[in-house]
């Protein structure tokens, strides 16, 4: 099985601020991976796939890159509606553990 | 409008058996996978299997492999997760979602179930 490991567990940041996440792949994963973004009490949003595609009606602060093993998740400018967690997910199944980014 | 809507939370004991349910709308329900996805209390996300409506074919993930069951009814768009004999460890919120492109096993979910939370007791 493919595991998929994610960094940090949590991330401290101020509005405004250009936050980054990491997502590292077991093994090769060629660019089949997305990026989820969950709220507290909702379900998952898809916000990235095929690794840097930007899902429809997702802002374009967001952006992916990556292939391989190693992809990052970008928040160009934080805002206070993206205080959430987030998970990365290769496209046969596994999840990242998942990013909580919080209020600093 | 593209949705899925999951059925309601549940309370069991541990031994019941159990089906939840998720019914598709606004798409061409056979042509796309549909998968289960588990989050326990305060935890991640876990990818449970996936189903294809068209021709019933299924994946489990080796983790739940023999405890659930995912089957599907064309005739309602439905798709179900069943258990025969629920465990306190099987409390979690389930969601259902679609992968993103028609017939691809491999995909994103694009469309998600608002989640159904089932809650065992022992």
């Amino acid at each position: 099985d493919i595991q998929m490991t994610q960094s940090p567990s949590t991330l401290s940041a101020s509005v405004g601020d250009r936050v980054t996440i990491t997502c590292r792949a077991s093994q090769s994963i060629s660019s089949w991976l997305a990026w989820y973004q969950q709220k507290p009490g909702k379900a998952p949003k898809l916000l990235i796939y095929k690794a840097s595609s930007l899902e429809g009606g997702v802002p374009s602060r967001f952006s992916g890159s990556g292939s391989g093993t190693e992809f990052t998740l970008t928040i160009s400018s934080l805002q206070p509606d993206d205080f959430a967690t987030y998970y990365c997910q290769q496209y046969n199944g596994t999840f990242g553990q998942g990013t909580k980014v919080e209020i600093k | 409008e593209v949705q899925l809507v999951q059925s309601g939370a549940e309370v069991k004991k541990s031994g019941e058996s159990l089906k939840i349910s998720c019914k598709a709308s606004g798409y061409s329900f056979t042509n796309y996978w549909i998968g289960w996805v588990r989050q326990m209390p305060g935890k991640g996300l876990e990818w449970m299997g996936i189903i294809y409506p068209g021709d019933f074919d299924t994946r489990y993930s080796p983790s739940v492999q023999g405890q659930v069951t995912i089957s599907v009814d064309k005739s309602i768009r439905t798709v179900y997760l069943q258990w025969s004999s629920l465990k306190a460890s099987d409390t979690a919120m389930y969601y259902c979602a679609r992968h993103r492109l028609e017939g691809r096993e491999e995909e994103a979910f694009d469309i998600w179930g608002q989640g159904t939370m089932v809650t065992v007791s022992s």
